[in-house]
């Protein structure tokens, strides 16, 4: 059974930072690329940032770009997302989404972790 | 980037009806498109892939059509766990996925 468990959320201030981690399980966590996506309170799902199955290929999307560095250890099956110069407008429940293709390109999300809540506030 | 558009934003259908929402791109997709679904306080869950493929366990209720810009899904016959919100997405210009702003399926 495939399980994706984030951790790490809490309440920052504005302009902290704040690492969040995800744990797989129960797939060859090497083999696939994985994702991070927020949802804001009440909003949609925006995604975050992706990494190839390797490690070696990160994206992001703009609003984080610059701010946020993802990475894996797949020697861990743990993913992390490290988070700088928090706004407020980062305040979201943080997903860990699994890609569904193991080939090399990018694919739709097959399984999503319960994600974890960070609000950025003074 | 990519903008993904859905209608309706909210949608009432009484159990037992069928529910057809669209979504559609702002450029080609092809078939590179994804429907979630997400109940209140859960992750979203994969429904269907590749614009008309369910995912593993998916009820043959659920299903997708359409291509390039356009795209549909149906479910056949509301069940009362089916009401939820829906999300599609293109994962044709990987890596910047984009979603679409939901539709809201409730009970009439």
């Amino acid at each position: 059974e495939v399980r994706l468990l984030e951790s790490g959320g809490g309440l920052v201030q504005p302009g902290e930072s704040l690492r969040l981690s995800c744990a797989a399980s129960g797939f060859l966590f090497s083999n696939y690329a994985m994702n991070w996506v927020r949802q804001a309170p009440g909003k949609g799902l925006e995604w975050v940032s992706v990494i190839s199955a390797s490690g070696g290929s990160t994206y992001y999307a703009d609003s984080v770009k610059g701010r946020f560095t993802m990475s894996r250890d797949n020697s861990k099956n743990t993913l992390s997302l490290q988070m700088t110069s928090l706004r407020a407008e980062d305040t979201a429940v943080y997903y860990c989404a699994k890609d569904r293709y193991s080939g090399g390109s990018f694919d739709a999300f097959d399984f999503w972790g319960q994600g974890t809540m960070v609000a950025v506030s003074s | 980037e990519i903008v993904m558009t859905q209608s309706p934003a909210t949608l009432s259908v009484s159990p037992g009806e069928r529910a057809t929402l669209s979504c559609r791109a702002s450029q080609i997709v092809k078939g590179n498109l994804a429907w979630y679904q997400q109940k209140p306080g859960q992750a979203p869950r994969l429904l269907i892939y590749g614009a008309s493929t369910r995912a593993a366990g998916i009820p043959a209720r659920f299903s997708g059509s359409g291509s390039g810009t356009e795209f549909t899904l149906t479910i056949s016959s509301l069940q009362s766990e089916d009401f939820a919100v829906y999300y599609c997405q293109q994962y044709n210009n990987w890596p910047l996925f984009t979603f679409g702003p939901g539709t809201t399926v409730d009970i009439k």
